[in-house]
């Protein structure tokens, strides 16, 4: 079966750096996206990665491993409205789109 | 301003009776889709469309149903086959259709409750 695993849940400071993990087993790879959901609002689109290595947009990151099958999400001078949850989401050989469960970020002051 | 709209933003309904959530979108997206999320699982996809006059059962179809007679309108109804209908409903497009690797833009999303 296809499966995408991120942490539930993650805390972080004010300021400081935070990295989301996202593994996945999936029927084939044709890139992943990383979407920002804060809670009861649409996700919206962050990154996509197709390639390995790391894209930088601003404070946010996103890297990929394809022969991992592992990326991560990279966000740097955290900021209270970053308090969000994070979806990552796979595109299969069908060109399927697999989403994970997401990872619930806190932030604290 | 371009953008998908969704209504209402939240829905009472009785069990027993039919539902449908409105997705309007117009930025001229040839692709819309519907997907269902639930506390702890990652998006649903329900329903799909790539072209005007044609959609495709997503992994959860059973209890839903949807048109796409105009580019810009692609409405769910909720029937009271669907044995637990109690969900967040998220509407997206995207430029083209057959790809999922397209980008998706979604809408605000309806949460529906069975009473």
């Amino acid at each position: 079966g296809q499966n995408i695993d991120q942490p539930t849940e993650m805390t972080a400071t004010e300021g400081a750096i935070v990295q989301i993990n996202c593994t996945y087993q999936t029927s084939g790879f044709n890139g992943l996206f990383w979407y920002q959901q804060h809670a009861g609002e649409a996700p919206t689109f962050l990154s996509y990665n197709v390639l390995d290595g790391l894209e930088e947009k601003g404070r946010f990151s996103s890297f990929l491993s394809r022969s991992k099958g592992y990326s991560y999400l990279l966000l740097k001078e955290l900021q209270m409205k970053d308090s969000a949850s994070y979806l990552c989401a796979v595109v299969d050989s069908n060109y399927q789109l697999i989403w994970g469960a997401g990872t619930k970020l806190i932030i604290k002051p | 301003d371009g953008g998908i709209t969704q209504s209402p933003k939240y829905l009472f309904r009785k069990e027993g009776q039919n539902v449908t959530l409105s997705c309007e979108q117009n930025l001229n997206h040839d692709a819309m889709y519907w997907y269902r999320q639930d506390p702890g699982q990652g998006l649903r996809l329900i329903y799909y469309s790539q072209i005007v006059n044609d959609f495709q059962k997503g992994d959860i179809a059973e209890g839903y149903s949807v048109s796409r007679e105009k580019k810009e309108s692609f409405p769910l109804t909720v029937t009271s086959a669907q044995k637990n209908p109690t969900a967040f409903y998220l509407c997206a497009s995207s430029k083209h259709g057959g790809s999922g690797a397209d980008t998706q833009y979604f809408g605000p999303g309806t949460r529906l409750t069975v009473l």
